[in-house]
């Protein structure tokens, strides 16, 4: 089965500076699509960003950009310029499609922090 | 805009009772899914369906069942609640596999159980 780790409970940032979460994941399969979702406080969950596995170049936007490492399983997420919005616990999760549906699988989630 | 709904965002019950969790979308999507989030699990799939009439169960069906009598509501029962049910449970849809985006969840606002 699938599994997605988050390892870092909790992160700080100072506005403005880069911080990097990170995610790792085991799979025995080739294509797939990983995600990093972002729940702010008492908000809504939105997706931040998507890679697919078949593409070799890291996703980019905005300020936010992912390293993916399949060989590794490994599938950071860097902020760049943190913002005072960027406060949320963001979790990274693992897509595969089957049939007629597909099923995401989350990891446990990581509670950022950008101070002022 | 997408939007996916809740019927309420703070729910206190007492042991035993049963429990009805409402969920709307409006972007005719077919495929829909019920998650509970515990700190420190992330989120965890419940059941889905990914057409009307139709449900799939997840990773923690226990204590749960569901109903999706139209395409745009997808409902979560807990036929007698306990106190280990206490949580935040997260609706979310999104188009079929295979379709534009059909990997993207998009995900209602959340409803946190109290169960007493």
């Amino acid at each position: 089965a699938q599994t997605v780790t988050q390892s870092q409970p909790e992160m700080s940032v100072q506005e403005a500076e880069t911080v990097t979460l990170s995610c790792t994941y085991d799979t025995s399969e080739n294509n797939y699509y990983l995600f990093w979702y972002k729940q702010p406080p008492s908000r809504q969950m939105i997706l931040v960003i998507r890679q697919e596995a078949y593409k070799q170049q890291n996703a980019t936007e905005n300020r936010f950009s992912v390293n993916f490492q399949k060989a590794a399983k490994s599938f950071s997420l860097k902020i760049s310029d943190s913002q005072l919005g960027d406060t949320a616990m963001y979790f990274c999760a693992y897509y595969q499609g089957s049939g007629n549906t597909g099923k995401l699988i989350f990891g446990q989630g990581t509670t950022l922090q950008v101070k002022p | 805009d997408v939007k996916v709904t809740q019927s309420s965002r703070y729910l206190v019950k007492r042991t035993g009772e049963k429990v009805f969790l409402e969920c709307v979308q409006d972007m005719d999507h077919e495929n829909m899914f019920w998650y509970r989030q515990d700190p420190g699990l992330g989120l965890r799939l419940i059941y889905f369906s990914y057409d009307v009439k139709m449900k799939e169960k997840g990773d923690i069906p226990e204590g749960y069942s569901v109903s999706r009598e139209k395409k745009e509501r997808f409902s979560l029962i807990l036929e007698s609640a306990s106190t280990n049910q206490t949580s935040m449970y997260l609706c979310a849809s999104t188009p079929p596999a295979g379709t534009w985006r059909g990997d993207e969840q998009f995900f209602g606002p959340g409803t946190r159980l109290t169960v007493l």
